[in-house]
């Protein structure tokens, strides 16, 4: 069975700092690795696919890498701003059509 | 383009009662997947949409049933309403089994 960890649970930093979430899963026969962002209360935002050929991909100021044989992916936000601060969730796919979520990161951007 | 809409966006319903939520995908998607959110918790997958017919299921009681029309919009059917019931219900639609793209969400209170 997948699971999926999500490591800090919490997350608080001054502005304008550069952070790292990490995401593990347990089986690395995935198809696809996605992260999320979550407000509270509202549904979740896709902010990057990595398929499982791929090391990496990047957007903007987020940056996520993938290591299927740690079962490993990172979420590199640069310059971080207080509009960053969210749960972010990692979420992969391993073939059966579902997706299997950690519980996420609460981030905190301090101006 | 509208994106995944879910409708209604909160519903307060009594213990034993059934429900119905409602998703339409974002447009040319032809699956939809449902997913449930408890508070602090990473979303858990209920099942999957595809040609209207249910190709996976999560691990969740036959309580929870749904349906996919001609145009791909879908419900999803809670009958006998328990208080563990109240949740984030979350509906995503994709192209095939890639990218995930999620609704707001609706917030079911079970009283």
């Amino acid at each position: 069975k997948q699971e999926v960890t999500q490591i800090p649970a919490a997350l608080s930093v001054p502005e304008g700092e550069n952070l790292v979430l990490n995401c593990s899963f347990t089986d690395s026969a995935i198809y696809n690795l996605q992260w999320f962002r979550q407000d509270p209360g509202k549904g979740l935002t896709s902010l990057l696919l990595i398929q499982s050929s791929q090391r990496e991909q990047t957007s903007g100021r987020l940056n996520a890498s993938l290591d299927k044989s740690s079962g490993r992916s990172t979420l590199y936000i640069a310059a971080s701003q207080p509009g960053d601060s969210a749960t972010y969730l990692c979420a992969v796919e391993a073939g059966s059509y579902q997706l299997t979520f950690g519980k996420g990161t609460k981030l905190s951007v301090i101006p | 383009d509208a994106g995944v809409t879910q409708s209604p966006t909160h519903l307060i319903k009594t213990r034993g009662q059934q429900v119905t939520l409602r998703c339409s995908p974002k447009s040319g998607h032809d699956t939809v997947s449902w997913y449930q959110q408890a508070l602090g918790q990473g979303p858990q997958f209920i099942f999957q949409y595809y040609e209207e017919e249910e190709r996976q299921r999560g691990n969740f009681p036959d309580r929870f049933s749904g349906h996919q029309f001609p145009n791909y919009s879908s419900e999803l059917n809670v009958n006998a309403l328990l208080l563990g019931d109240s949740a984030l219900y979350l509906c995503a639609s994709s192209l095939g089994t890639v990218e995930a793209f999620f609704g707001q969400g609706t917030r079911l209170t079970v009283v």
